[in-house]
């Protein structure tokens, strides 16, 4: 059973700081790994989607990089703000997925402070 | 275009009554995911729809809980005789289907069983 695991469970920083969100799963034949953003109260909206094939993705000050072969995905974002503070959010789809549904991680409460 | 639409965005019900959660995905899309995101928990796939069928049932927790999809579009899930432990969001999420396109999410439906 795929098991995914984000580190930290909570971060803080201080505003213009880069910063990494790491994403670990157990189970390396993954269709592909997504990165989320939930803000308090809301749903989730995408942010970077890596197919298996890639080995990262990036928008804006975000890059995403995927290694599949240790199961690891890190979510580097660059200059962080105040706007940034929210629940990050990493997730899979593999093989042992009913129809493609996502594994979650626990996620990353990241308060970036001004 | 439009996003994933769920209704009601909060729902207060009494323990053992019935409810009723709506979800219109994004036109076209052929899948339908429900996940349940609970305090303190991750987020937990329920089912999913490929066009109208639900292939696999095995993420519902209870025999409580149903799901259905019509037209290939409007999902409801409809959980019976409600419990405490039901309270959670709801959150529908809808995709082209396959393992490497991105799923979309609806902001949720917030549950809360007194």
């Amino acid at each position: 059973k795929q098991e995914v695991t984000q580190i930290p469970a909570a971060l803080s920083v201080p505003e213009g700081e880069n910063l990494v969100l790491n994403c670990s799963f157990t189970d390396s034949a993954i269709y592909n790994l997504q990165w989320f953003r939930q803000d308090p109260g809301k749903g989730l909206t995408s942010l970077l989607l890596i197919q298996s094939s890639q080995r990262e993705q990036t928008s804006g000050r975000l890059n995403a990089s995927l290694d599949k072969s240790s199961g690891r995905s890190t979510l580097y974002i660059a200059a962080s703000q105040p706007g940034d503070s929210a629940t990050y959010l990493c997730a899979v789809t593999s093989n042992s997925n009913s129809g493609y549904a996502l594994n979650f991680g626990k996620g990353t409460s990241l308060l970036v402070t001004p | 275009g439009a996003g994933v639409s769920q209704s009601p965005s909060n729902k207060v019900t009494e323990k053992g009554k019935d409810v009723e959660l709506r979800c219109d995905p994004i036109s076209g899309h052929t899948a339908l995911y429900w996940y349940r995101q609970s305090l303190g928990q991750g987020l937990e796939f329920l089912i999913y729809f490929q066009g109208n069928s639900a292939p696999d049932k095995s993420g519902l927790p209870s025999d409580r809980f149903s799901a259905e999809r019509t037209g290939g579009s409007v999902s409801t899930l409809t959980i019976q005789r409600t419990q405490q432990e039901d309270s959670a969001v709801y959150l529908c999420a809808s995709s082209n289907g396959g393992g490497t396109n991105t799923q979309y999410f609806g902001p949720g439906t917030r549950l809360t069983v007194l």
